[in-house]
């Protein structure tokens, strides 16, 4: 298996709603990441995970809260989002060590605040 | 700050011709330096990436050549094809420092057949 598999792909939410999104990977990664892609601009790192634990926090609002449960697993609870929030969001994983440092990314989760 | 600047925007190709995008970064920490390639609807797939002691590196069709002294490194697609119509986004990383990617900015290719 070597996907990073997001759901769901396309979410709808209103700004008093409460979800999240799952992100699953079975490559035996420890770091996972979820970047923010706005239309027509790169992906924004948001959070970086390694060995399940939270290593990078970039200034994320807290209306957006990580979670990784496991090694394989990797969630972003959303709580009174923006419209502004609108965009894919994207998760990655890759291996951590010397000499491994290639991304996979997932299709990402097409998000609209409402 | 962008710490890694990316041109041209767009791109318009002829079938067999070769794509050039270039970019260029200030942070001379940066080690790691990948390129990616995004399909509407996808996300980044990992197309070829160089760590900074190698001046040129080949896969197929797909060539970076890196000039560590200008702080400036390129993608050149060779034979250019309408599949490799997509958004090409270089990157940059300190791989000591957690791995996180900084993005230029997004060139969008079209290769017209």
């Amino acid at each position: 298996d070597t996907e990073v598999t997001q759901t769901p792909k396309h979410l709808v939410m209103g700004m008093t709603n409460k979800k999240s999104l799952k992100c699953e990977q079975h490559m035996g990664h420890r770091a996972m990441y979820w970047y923010k892609q706005k239309a027509k601009k790169p992906p924004e790192l948001m959070f970086v995970y390694s060995y399940e634990k939270l290593s990078i926090n970039e200034s994320v609002p807290s209306r957006f809260s990580p979670e990784c449960p496991n090694s394989s697993l990797l969630n972003l609870h959303l709580h009174a989002l923006q419209p502004e929030d609108s965009a894919l969001y994207l998760c990655a994983s890759s291996q951590v060590g010397r000499g491994r440092y290639g991304y996979t990314f997932g299709s990402g989760t097409r998000l609209t605040v409402v | 700050q962008q710490q890694v600047k990316q041109s041209p925007q767009s791109l318009i190709v002829q079938k067999g011709g070769i794509s050039i995008i270039n970019c260029a970064y200030e942070n001379t920490a940066f080690d790691y330096f990948p390129w990616y390639q995004q399909f509407p609807g996808k996300g980044p797939a990992l197309l070829i990436a160089i760590r900074p002691d190698v001046s040129e590196k080949k896969e197929g069709r797909f060539t970076i050549s890196f000039n560590k002294s200008a702080k400036q490194f390129s993608l050149h697609i060779m034979d250019s094809q309408p599949g490799d119509s997509a958004t090409y986004f270089c990157a940059a990383s300190i791989r000591a420092a957690g791995n996180k990617l900084t993005f230029g900015g997004g060139t969008r290719v079209l290769v017209k057949p």
